[in-house]
């Protein structure tokens, strides 16, 4: 089992649509999870953090943890186009004190 | 300017030669970080250091080695480089606390032909 987990897509959505990115992760001990965005020939580029279950809203990004289920989850609202990238996951291991990245979700926003 | 930053930003050797690249941060990070990125896949994890003194092996280190000359400084060299290691490279840094993440340069594309 993979450390973090996702689905490699590409998930594609209609513009104006919601885009739903899922992360599971295997190390019950983490601590924080972020998420990156990352566009091609780019270097990634952090867009949320969260640190406690629940949702944290920023603009149109909405972040959601779940510790219980281990899955972390970001919400694009109203996806654009210049949304269009691959989204990284991140998990701070609490067994391994680094972070760890997920392969990554490539979103294809169709105008 | 940028907080991290990575030259060359794009090379293009032979096989065979040995390159560097550098990587410089002004974040007062101690933790930095070396990843290899090819197309379709994720970051892969060469080499990090958690401060001056202290160099790790990731997943990938057969070919390759770095140095931590200081703080703020990083490089990883390619002793005799060879096409399957044509990619994209990301140096990283990071404070070290789980409050914290990683911060990415702006890569460096190498092409060895």
């Amino acid at each position: 089992q993979k450390e973090v987990e996702q689905n490699s897509g590409p998930l594609s959505v209609p513009e104006g649509a919601i885009a739903s990115l899922n992360c599971t992760y295997s190390d019950r001990g983490s601590q924080s999870f972020f998420w990156y965005r990352q566009y091609s020939g780019k270097s990634p580029e952090l867009i949320m953090s969260i640190y406690s279950n629940g949702d944290k809203e920023d603009g149109r990004f909405t972040a959601q943890l779940n510790k219980a289920s281990q899955y972390v989850s970001l919400l694009i609202r109203d996806s654009q186009p210049s949304d269009s990238a691959t989204y990284l996951c991140a998990v701070y291991g609490g067994a391994t004190n680094k972070l760890i990245f997920g392969t990554g979700t490539l979103l294809a926003v169709q105008p | 300017d940028a907080d991290v930053t990575q030259t060359p930003r794009n090379r293009i050797t032979k096989t065979g030669k040995r390159i560097m690249l550098e990587c410089s941060q002004t974040k007062g990070h101690d933790r930095m970080y070396w990843y290899r990125q090819d197309p379709g896949l994720g970051l892969r994890l060469i080499y990090y250091s958690f401060d001056v003194k202290d160099i790790n092996k990731g997943e990938i280190s057969d070919g390759y080695s770095v140095s931590r000359q200081a703080q703020a400084k990083f490089s990883l060299s390619l002793e005799s480089a060879i096409p399957n290691q044509t990619a994209l490279y990301f140096c990283a840094t990071e404070a070290g606390t789980s409050a914290d993440t990683q911060y990415f340069g702006p890569g460096t594309r190498l092409t060895v032909l």
